[in-house]
């Protein structure tokens, strides 16, 4: 079974490029995550989505990120513009029912390096 | 503000040994908890789970225990193995959001 497929796997950009990470989540899922992951601050929460609609994104940083799903097989988190602090490990997981229910399936991720 | 801390970084065991993963969450609110196995390169991989009204659950080769009271969390982990060696986060859930914990690194050693 295909799990959560992220991409890139690893990005290397200039700070100030857009940058966007792409998801597909497992199919038949209704809830789909993203995380950042950073030593100084560990796996943290941006945003999740319950039937392609936004929930809470009161984990993204300030208005240079913003997440969309258009539809139930895909995702993308953007920043624009980018900068070094950003460089980390961005994941994208997906659940069948919310997290207070079930465990989520996350991707392999983005490493993300802002020069 | 909530928290999910665990007690140690790095715990090394020897191979065919048990070994014991400790979590502390802080909101006693929290009704779901779950295990998560993360190696290196790869995103974090679910092991268990355990929700608010049970105290303990099994799976294979591993066991959570759930202590409300003091608010601690455990993984076992029985006969470890080499292929166990990674890092292991605990979640806590409450009111439809996971918080993770840090981290702890298992290395097993042949």
């Amino acid at each position: 079974d295909a799990g959560v497929i992220q991409s890139p796997r690893h990005e290397v950009t200039e700070m100030g490029q857009e940058v966007t990470l792409r998801c597909k989540p497992i199919s038949g899922h209704d809830y789909l995550f993203w995380y950042r992951q950073t030593m100084m601050r560990g796996l943290e929460l941006l945003i999740y989505f319950n039937n392609n609609v936004p929930i809470d994104d009161s984990g993204m940083p300030e208005d240079r990120f913003s997440a969309k799903m258009p539809n139930a097989s895909f995702s993308t988190l953007k920043i624009q513009p980018s900068e070094p602090r950003d460089s980390a490990v961005y994941f994208c997981a997906s659940s069948f029912g919310g997290p207070s229910n079930q465990p989520q399936h996350f991707g392999d991720g983005t490493r993300l390096s802002i020069l | 503000g909530e928290s999910v801390g665990l007690h140690l970084p790095t715990l090394s065991v020897q191979e065919g040994d048990n070994s014991i993963i400790n979590c502390a969450y802080s909101n006693s609110a929290s009704d779901y908890f779950i295990w998560y196995k993360q190696e290196s390169g790869k995103g974090p991989q679910f092991i268990i789970d355990i929700r608010s009204n049970m105290d303990k659950r099994q799976g294979q080769r591993v066991t959570v225990l759930l202590n409300k009271t003091v608010k601690h969390l455990s993984l076992q982990i029985a006969a470890t193995q080499p292929g166990d060696s990674a890092v292991y986060f605990c979640a806590e859930t409450n009111a439809g959001k996971s918080t993770f914990g840090d981290g702890t690194t298992l290395t097993v050693k042949p």
